[in-house]
């Protein structure tokens, strides 16, 4: 079956980065995009980008542009998303999501990121 | 953007009502995806394409809807399916989700 592993919980000071692991099993990595969702605590989700079966592309949302950066290890079926110049503004559980039927179709269980001095 | 608005935020349903939950689109789509989420877990895919059931959805559930006007029903609410409810758009970039209605058991 798809499983996506997340990393742990992060807290990070202000202005540091932190790196969030989506490690998949259960399907073939480079046959499917791989999606990447904030959501506050606030429950709004947004999102963040995606990176191309394999690695192959990235598109990111304006409004995280130069803040996350998506990267992926095909040898380990691994996806991670980079976030910089942490803020508070960027305290959130992040997801990674596999796509499929034109959709989110797989979550991982979700990373809280606490941004906090 | 393409802004999502659902509603209502948030309503309760007693065993066996039925259930609508509406999202509009700020501009045209052509489908509309929706999402469960249940306290403390991640999302998960609940109907796609408008008005396919993902895996394991129960067939009291429906989703239909055209253009900017979507909806998610319910024919006999249970207690199982208190959840909050997300729809999401996937014609345009930035892809987009609605706010959310939060959908408890009376």
């Amino acid at each position: 079956q798809v499983q996506l592993q997340q990393s742990g919980a992060e807290l990070a000071k202000p202005g540091s980065s932190v790196r969030i692991s989506c490690k998949t099993s259960g399907y073939t990595f480079t046959s499917y995009a791989m999606y990447w969702i904030k959501q506050t605590a606030g429950q709004a989700l947004e999102w963040t980008g995606y990176i191309g079966p394999g690695g192959g592309d990235t598109k990111y949302n304006e409004k995280f542009k130069g803040k996350a950066t998506l990267t992926v290890d095909k040898s380990s079926s691994t996806a991670y998303m980079q976030l910089s110049s942490l803020t508070p503004v960027d305290t959130a559980v992040y997801y990674c999501a596999r796509g499929g039927f034109g959709a989110f179709a797989y979550w991982g269980q979700g990373t809280l990121v606490t941004v906090s001095s | 953007e393409i802004v999502l608005t659902q509603s209502p935020t948030t309503m309760a349903a007693s065993p066996g009502e039925k259930v609508t939950l509406t999202c509009r689109a700020s501009s045209s789509v052509n489908y509309m995806y929706w999402y469960q989420q249940k306290s403390g877990t991640s999302p998960k895919l609940w109907i796609y394409d408008t008005s396919k059931l993902a895996s394991g959805v129960p067939n009291r559930f429906s989703g239909s809807g055209s253009g900017t006007s979507y909806s998610l029903t319910i024919s006999s609410m249970e207690t199982e399916d208190t959840a909050t409810y997300y729809c999401q758009q996937g014609r345009s970039y930035p892809l987009t989700f609605g706010s959310g209605t939060k959908l408890e058991i009376k």
